[in-house]
Parts: structure tokens; C-alpha cells; sequence
């Protein structure tokens, strides 16, 4: 089985101060990791994945995540928060199987 | 490409009516998944298809709900009939198995049954 977990339900940053938005996982064997953007009215879009290599990946505006074996981790970054990355994230997580499994999602408010 | 498209992007319909909702994935993915949003429940599951065929329809909620996928490049969800814990976004969303496997979502259907 596999599962994920976004053990916040709203992040709160002011602009221009780095976030983090915080995803945990369980898989069995090596997981592909990713992170979704979904602004208000519109469908999830897709900004950066793990599946193999260098821990930290770099995704669309400005976004990175480091994977952590160890902590079971990807946390998704960004330096420098615009009013404009407000949204929902998800994080998702895929093992053996071909069907991804989705968190619950972390609502980011970005504070002018 | 034009992305996935779904239509139609918003329905109100009468509680026991039938409802089909389209989606048209993005070209060369072999892999196609219907999911709801709700508040409530969040980002729901529904059926998984590859290569056209059905996988995976643990998340279908009963059996008002039915999917379809003729071709590559056509699916339907249907629901009949509908009712009105039904209201929700559906989502379709397509992509590679086999290849990097993120998926990529259409702009979702609002579905309100009254």
C-alpha cells in the first residue's frame, strides 16, 4: 500500500519570505514524487516529480523539492513567496503501482 | 497540444436525470483517470483506463456511476441517475504509464444536481 500525508492543512507566509510545504510518504520501493498546483476554477497542474538522481529538483515558477529518503520526505520550496503562488498543493506519491495516490492538499495563502 | 479537454465545463441538472460527462486526453497518453473534488471529501479516484481498458473502478461510488473509454482519445462518465450528493468538480486527467507518469488534469466539470 501506499500513502501520503500533507500534515498541513493551510500554510500562511508573508511575500518575499521563503515557504515550505511539507509531504511525507509510504511507499514499497523506490517512489516517484510529485507535486501539484491547482489555482482557484481550474484543474491540477503539474510542477515538479522525483523518480530517480539529484535530491533536489527543480520544478515551474520557481519551485524546488527535496527529496529525504531517510524522512520519507518532499517537501516542496520556494525562496521567495509571490502573492500569486497562492493555491492549493498536493503532493502525490506512486510505487509499484501504475496509480498515483494523492494528499489531501495544503492550501498556501501568501500575505501582501 | 490543446491539453486535456473536458466538456461540458459546467452542468445543473434535476436530481434522477442522466448526466454524461466528456473528456478528451492529451494525444500519444496511454493512460486516462476520472477523479471528484469535493470539500468534503477532497480529490477522489473514481476509474483508472490503459491502453482503453478499465483497471482500476474500485473508486466508482455504485452503480449509478459508469465510464467508458472507446478510443484513445475519447472517454465518458456517466451517472444515471443522478443525485444530488453527486454535486461535485469531476476531473479527467491523461498521461504516459511507462514513461515520467505525472498526470495532466482538464479544467474539471461543475456538476450541480438540484
Amino acid at each position: 500500500a501506499q500513502s501520503v500525508a500533507q500534515p498541513e492543512d493551510q500554510v500562511n507566509v508573508a511575500e518575499g519570505n521563503p515557504l515550505t510545504v511539507k509531504c511525507t510518504y509510504s511507499v514499497s520501493g523506490n517512489p516517484y514524487l510529485f507535486w501539484y498546483v491547482q489555482y482557484p476554477n481550474r484543474g491540477l497542474q503539474f510542477l515538479l516529480k522525483y523518480i530517480t538522481g539529484d535530491n533536489l529538483v527543480k520544478g515551474s515558477y520557481g519551485f524546488e523539492a527535496e527529496f529525504n529518503k531517510s524522512q520519507t520526505s518532499f517537501h516542496l520550496k520556494k525562496p521567495s513567496a509571490l502573492v500569486s503562488d497562492s493555491a492549493l498543493y498536493f503532493c502525490a506519491v506512486k510505487g509499484g503501482s501504475y496509480i498515483p495516490t494523492f494528499g489531501r492538499g495544503t492550501s498556501l495563502i501568501v500575505h501582501p | 497540444d490543446a491539453g486535456v479537454i473536458q466538456s461540458p465545463r459546467h452542468e445543473v441538472t434535476e436530481m434522477g436525470q442522466e448526466v454524461t460527462l466528456r473528456c478528451k486526453p492529451i494525444s500519444g497518453h496511454n493512460s486516462l483517470f476520472w477523479y471528484r473534488q469535493t470539500m468534503m471529501r477532497g480529490l477522489e479516484l473514481l476509474i483508472y483506463f490503459n491502453n482503453n481498458v478499465p483497471i482500476d473502478d474500485s473508486g466508482m461510488p455504485e452503480d449509478r456511476f459508469s465510464a467508458k473509454m472507446p478510443n484513445a482519445s475519447f472517454s465518458t462518465l456517466k451517472i444515471q441517475p443522478s443525485e444530488p450528493r453527486d454535486s461535485a468538480v469531476y476531473f479527467c486527467a491523461s498521461s504516459f504509464v511507462g514513461g515520467s507518469y505525472e498526470q495532466y488534469f482538464g479544467p474539471g466539470t461543475r456538476l450541480t444536481v438540484t
